[in-house]
């Protein structure tokens, strides 16, 4: 069965500087998103991605993320100057229509730490 | 807003023990609920759904019903296993937003 695939699965990096988490959403997904779970907390929505634009975002995603589909399959999350309360779980999620009724399919996460 | 309630764990049950794992949710429209699973060291697994009023997904012995009236999915197992042992996610999602709401997971030990 296809996957969301996310890399890498554990970034360990200084505060101040930026990172990129990468997601291979599933290939014929056309709807993706990512989410943050601080540990020990929920899960939190950060934006969704649709037909190369951001479609929605919370108020957790401000200019200090961005987000990109640099070529037909990856789809990247940039934190610019990082700070230490970024740490967190970062999740990746697609799904074909984007519909309500329909349920995203979620990558692995990539484990995010600021030193 | 739209939100989810799930009750706080943790959960530790004996095997084949009887789980029920309360969810309510504040929506303004007709939401789609799901529940997720994330085993440990995992990302989260889609469990099951329910898409209208009293609508029941169901998925590897796992159930839950579609309350309208209660606002309520709650969760529900006959009998547990250990490999039953994650944290489960009850989540919403609404046809004016196509982003989705979290509960606070519940974690769940079932020993042998």
């Amino acid at each position: 069965e296809p996957e969301v695939t996310q890399t890498p699965s554990h970034q360990v990096t200084q505060m101040g500087q930026e990172v990129i988490l990468r997601c291979v959403p599933i290939s014929n997904h056309l709807y993706f998103y990512w989410y943050r779970q601080i540990l020990g907390q929920k899960v939190e929505f950060l934006v969704s991605f649709y037909n190369n634009e951001i479609s929605e975002k919370s108020e957790i995603f401000d200019d200090q993320f961005s987000v990109e589909r640099p070529d037909g399959s990856n789809f990247t999350l940039k934190i610019r100057s990082t700070k230490l309360e970024d740490s967190a779980m970062y999740f990746c999620a697609s799904n074909k229509q984007g519909a309500s009724n329909q349920p995203q399919h979620f990558g692995d996460g990539t484990r995010l730490s600021i030193l | 807003g739209n939100s989810v309630t799930q009750m706080e764990g943790p959960v530790t049950l004996s095997e084949e023990a009887f789980l029920t794992i309360n969810c309510t949710y504040t929506a303004t429209g007709y939401p789609s609920l799901f529940w997720y699973v994330q085993y440990p060291g995992e990302g989260l697994q889609l469990l099951l759904k329910a898409t209208k009023a009293d609508d029941k997904g169901s998925n590897k012995g796992f159930e839950a019903t579609y309350r309208k009236e209660t606002t309520s999915f709650h969760l529900e197992k006959g009998s547990v296993q250990v490999s039953d042992s994650a944290v489960y996610f009850c989540a919403l999602s609404e046809n004016n937003n196509n982003d989705m709401r979290f509960g606070a997971g519940t974690r769940l030990t079932v020993k042998p």
